[in-house]
């Protein structure tokens, strides 16, 4: 069962615009990763972010967590055309298997 | 960084035929690999954890005796559709797990499009 819910489903921008990028869930975790996919294509891992940490960044990219609300954000800073792709979010679970939980996705479209 | 890689990419089959989807860790070891499905324009739906040397575990509603797993090396998962018909046609995708003191993270290969005639 999906636990993230993903906030916008989609976006547009123009290129050099910021992209913001919701995540909820439901239960505790252990970590919150976020991956972009490019259609048809695997999954890129882009950032994980422990339960213990409210923010990470990695480049143009910016990622929070709140667990007190149990929601994280992604923010892409000067966005280029390259960052057109889908971006979901997955929640860590506690246990060893490390298994992740995938939210629905936001496709993100950058306009040139 | 880590490199999970799939083949085939692409798989177009009759009914009723089986395909072996496999999963290579290529720069790492993995013990434990796992296999998403992804129908157009949705997320990951986890199938089953794949465990070196060990059954795999599935999730609820994925039926085992229909997508065999077999995790017979560190590096080498397979996924089996066994008797295929078109309501399975879809994206799998294969991830392994590298984890050490300072990471646990997922690498992911570049899918497997199965489309089921």
């Amino acid at each position: 069962s999906q636990q993230g819910e993903e906030d916008p489903q989609a976006l547009s921008i123009q290129e050099g615009e910021n992209a913001t990028m919701n995540c909820s869930y439901k239960t505790s975790i252990n970590n919150l990763q976020w991956y972009r996919q490019n259609s048809g294509r695997g999954l890129v891992h882009l950032i994980l972010i422990r339960s213990n940490e409210r923010e990470k960044h990695s480049g143009r990219l910016r990622v929070t967590l709140d667990t007190s609300k149990k929601s994280s954000s992604l923010l892409i800073t000067a966005s280029r055309a390259a960052d057109t792709a889908s971006y979901f979010c997955a929640t860590g679970l506690d246990g060893g298997a490390q298994k992740l939980v995938f939210g629905q996705g936001t496709r993100l479209t950058i306009n040139p | 960084g880590a490199v999970v890689s799939q083949h085939p990419s692409r798989v177009i089959c009759k009914s009723g035929t089986s395909v072996k989807i496999e999963c290579r860790s290529l720069d790492f070891q993995a013990t434990t690999m796992f296999w998403y499905r992804q129908f157009p324009k949705q997320s990951l739906m986890l199938m089953a954890t794949s465990n070196e040397g060990s059954k795999a575990t599935y999730e609820q509603g994925v039926e085992k005796d229909k997508f065999l797993i077999n995790h017979a090396s560190l590096t080498l998962s397979t996924l089996t559709v066994t008797s295929a018909h078109p309501e399975d046609s879809s994206f799998y995708i294969c991830s392994a797990r590298s984890w050490g003191p300072y990471t646990d993270t997922q690498y992911f290969g570049p899918g497997t499009r199965l489309t089921v005639l």
